[in-house]
């Protein structure tokens, strides 16, 4: 069963910070694995999908790493703005295309002025 | 892009009723949806996949007889708590896969928000 593990569960940085947070899993065999952003009270907007062959995708400001060897990808945020703040959740699709999200804990990021 | 609404995004109802949510696919034709369901401070678990025209399939530790799951259509999926308890209050997601895609994506809805009383 495939378990998703984010780290840190909060982070709090100042504005204009490069900024990465990171997600584990323990199944290698995944599809891809998504980062999603949550604010407050709202669903999800997708921000980067990472096919299982690909290793980084790149969306403005954001960029995502996949190592499958390892079970880790990364979201690396940079230049980090207020405007940023919400929670960010990783999810991996088990196995084949229409395999199941799993998602992890989400970390809470918090950009202050 | 493929887009997907939640009717109500929010609801209050009294113990012991039925609530009905509503997940629709405006864009797309969606063979499969998810149904999760997201606690205060916690992230989303998947509580079954609704398949159209076939009945659903629940997760572990899921009442299929408290959520009821109806994927009459392409683009609707329904969500009906039972006799609901304020214990049933969360927000809940639906996703809807775009079975045209070769990558088979989820596009999720903005929630629903349930509080029992």
């Amino acid at each position: 069963k495939q378990e998703v593990t984010q780290i840190p569960a909060a982070l709090s940085v100042p504005e204009g910070e490069n900024l990465v947070l990171n997600c584990s899993f323990t199944d290698s065999a995944i599809y891809n694995l998504q980062w999603f952003r949550q604010d407050p009270g709202k669903g999800l907007t997708s921000l980067l999908l990472i096919q299982s062959s690909q290793r980084e995708q790149t969306s403005g400001r954001l960029n995502a790493s996949l190592d499958k060897s390892s079970g880790r990808s990364t979201l690396y945020i940079a230049a980090s703005q207020p405007g940023d703040s919400a929670t960010y959740l990783c999810a991996g699709a088990g196995g084949t295309s229409y395999g199941k999200l799993t998602f992890g804990q989400g970390t809470i990021l918090t950009v202050h002025p | 892009g493929a887009v997907v609404s939640q009717h109500p995004s929010w609801v209050i109802c009294k113990s012991g009723t039925s609530v009905k949510i509503e997940c629709r696919s405006l864009d797309f034709q969606a063979t499969t949806m998810f149904w999760y369901r997201q606690f205060p401070k916690q992230s989303l678990m998947l509580m079954a996949t609704s398949n159209e025209g076939s009945k659903a399939t629940y997760e572990q530790g899921v009442e299929k007889d408290k959520f009821l799951i109806n994927h009459a259509s392409l683009t609707l999926s329904t969500l009906t708590v039972t006799s609901a308890h304020p214990e049933d209050s969360s927000f809940y997601i639906c996703s809807a896969r775009d079975a045209t895609s070769g990558r088979a994506l989820e596009y999720f809805g903005p929630g629903t928000r349930l509080t029992v009383t």
